[in-house]
């Protein structure tokens, strides 16, 4: 089964409106991160969550984790059109010793 | 800039070519990764060196013989590639430990297969 599995969105959104994205795995878990992706770039580490922790912020970004029903959501506030590129999660499964990514959400931030 | 190096950026090369990727990175990590990326896919691991050691192999086809010279070093060989192998391919790093450690990513290369 695929861990870190987002709701398969796309996101079209005004600067200065918040955007959401989920994701949603299947077993048990040490922590969650989210990954940014610009076009033509590698991967950008925006944060980690740790399985006994329910929310955390760092700047602009606000990430929650449900274990209970196995989600989390990455919250982007005030968006900027710096912000439009694909966002992954990625699952760090116990007893599995690499990341999972998601499949990934595109975000654009029309100016 | 990424503290992750890659190159060459690009490679084009054709089916009966040899070639290799070379990634470096300054940190100080012990853990690096090699994956492949496919347009509007997620990374797919592909192999992790730890401490100098392969410890994974995701049953990657034998046309692509990893290498970690030292500690701030990867490379990938390629030989006898297939079109379906063109892709990005990425380098990332981390500190060993792999729980709660987050991984370092280079820009990729972008890499076409004649």
């Amino acid at each position: 089964s695929q861990q870190g599995e987002e709701d398969p969105q796309a996101l079209s959104i005004q600067e200065g409106e918040n955007a959401t994205m989920n994701c949603s795995y299947k077993t048990s878990i040490n922590n969650l991160q989210w990954y940014r992706q610009n076009s033509g770039r590698g991967l950008v580490h925006l944060i980690l969550i740790r399985s006994n922790e329910r929310e955390k912020h760092s700047g602009r970004l606000r990430v929650t984790l449900d274990t209970s029903k196995k989600s989390s959501s990455l919250l982007i506030t005030a968006s900027r059109a710096a912000d439009t590129a694909s966002y992954f999660c990625a699952t760090d499964a116990r007893g599995n010793n690499r990341l999972a990514f998601g499949k990934g959400n595109q975000v654009v931030v029309i100016p | 800039d990424t503290e992750v190096t890659q190159t060459p950026k690009h490679l084009v090369m054709g089916m009966t070519n040899k070639k290799s990727l070379k990634c470096e990175q300054h940190m100080g990590h012990r853990a690096m990764y090699w994956y492949k990326q496919k347009a509007k896919k997620p990374p797919e691991l592909m192999f992790v060196y730890s401490y100098e050691k392969l410890s994974i192999n995701e049953s990657v086809p034998s046309r692509f013989s990893p290498e970690c010279p030292n500690s701030s070093l990867l490379n990938l060989h390629l030989h006898a590639l297939q079109p379906e192998d063109s892709a990005l391919y990425l380098c990332a790093s981390s500190q060993v430990d792999f729980s709660g450690q987050p991984q370092h990513f280079g820009d990729g290369t972008r890499l076409s297969i004649l």
